[in-house]
């Protein structure tokens, strides 16, 4: 089944700098790919969204980069300020497939 | 806006009690899932449903049991609690066609 790995589990930038997390996943059907943003005790929301047919998406200071060859994507933070402080999880969906498969998040910290 | 609703929101129970998790979500889709997360951790699936009356196992059954009983309801149940499910469960929904995943705001069990 699909397998996705996330990197790096922990990452500390400085207000202002840019950040970036990767995700590497394993099936080639992977067509449908998802970040989500959670809070210290608090639920999942859904930051962004990636369908198959696009390689780049923009929103919320963030940027989603597909690279289907490589079966990489990519969460890349321009400006980091404090609100983006969280763990961010990626999450692919393959066809024929019900299921979502997550990464193991990556702890955003971001320091004045 | 999508609405998934979980009860309890926290809960404590002793080993080898019995545990009901409910989760209801109004936002008429056909799938539901629940997910576990531990502390630190990402998320694993445990079962998921797509019609009423009917359940999967995800990547983690053991130890638990799903009910749907209509669409809008589904139950996790641990017959025999164990210490080793101390975790924040998550309830989600999506609708049909690997739309995204819509969260309800968890429950934290504690097994003692």
């Amino acid at each position: 089944g699909e397998q996705v790995e996330q990197r790096p589990p922990h990452l500390s930038v400085r207000e202002g700098d840019s950040a970036v997390i990767t995700c590497t996943y394993t099936d080639p059907n992977s067509y449908y790919f998802f970040w989500y943003k959670q809070e210290p005790g608090a639920s999942l929301q859904l930051l962004m969204k990636v369908f198959s047919s696009t390689e780049i998406n923009e929103g919320q200071g963030f940027t989603v980069l597909l690279n289907k060859k490589d079966k990489r994507l990519s969460l890349n933070l321009t400006a980091a300020h404090p609100g983006d402080s969280a763990a961010y999880f990626c999450a692919v969906r393959s066809y024929g497939n019900e299921k979502i498969t997550f990464g193991a998040g990556t702890k955003l910290t971001i320091k004045p | 806006e999508a609405a998934v609703t979980q009860s309890p929101r926290s809960k404590v129970a002793v080993t080898g009690g019995k545990v009901t998790l409910s989760c209801h979500q109004t936002n008429n889709h056909d799938y539901m899932y629940w997910y576990r997360q531990d502390t630190g951790h990402g998320l694993r699936l445990i079962h998921y449903s797509y019609v009423a009356d009917s359940t999967e196992k995800g990547d983690i059954p053991d130890g638990y049991k799903a009910s749907r009983p209509s669409q809008e309801n589904f139950s996790l149940i641990l017959e025999l609690a164990s210490l080793s499910q101390t975790a924040v469960y998550f309830c989600a929904s999506s609708g049909w066609g690997g739309a995204e995943q819509y969260f309800g705001p968890g429950t934290r069990l504690t097994v003692l």
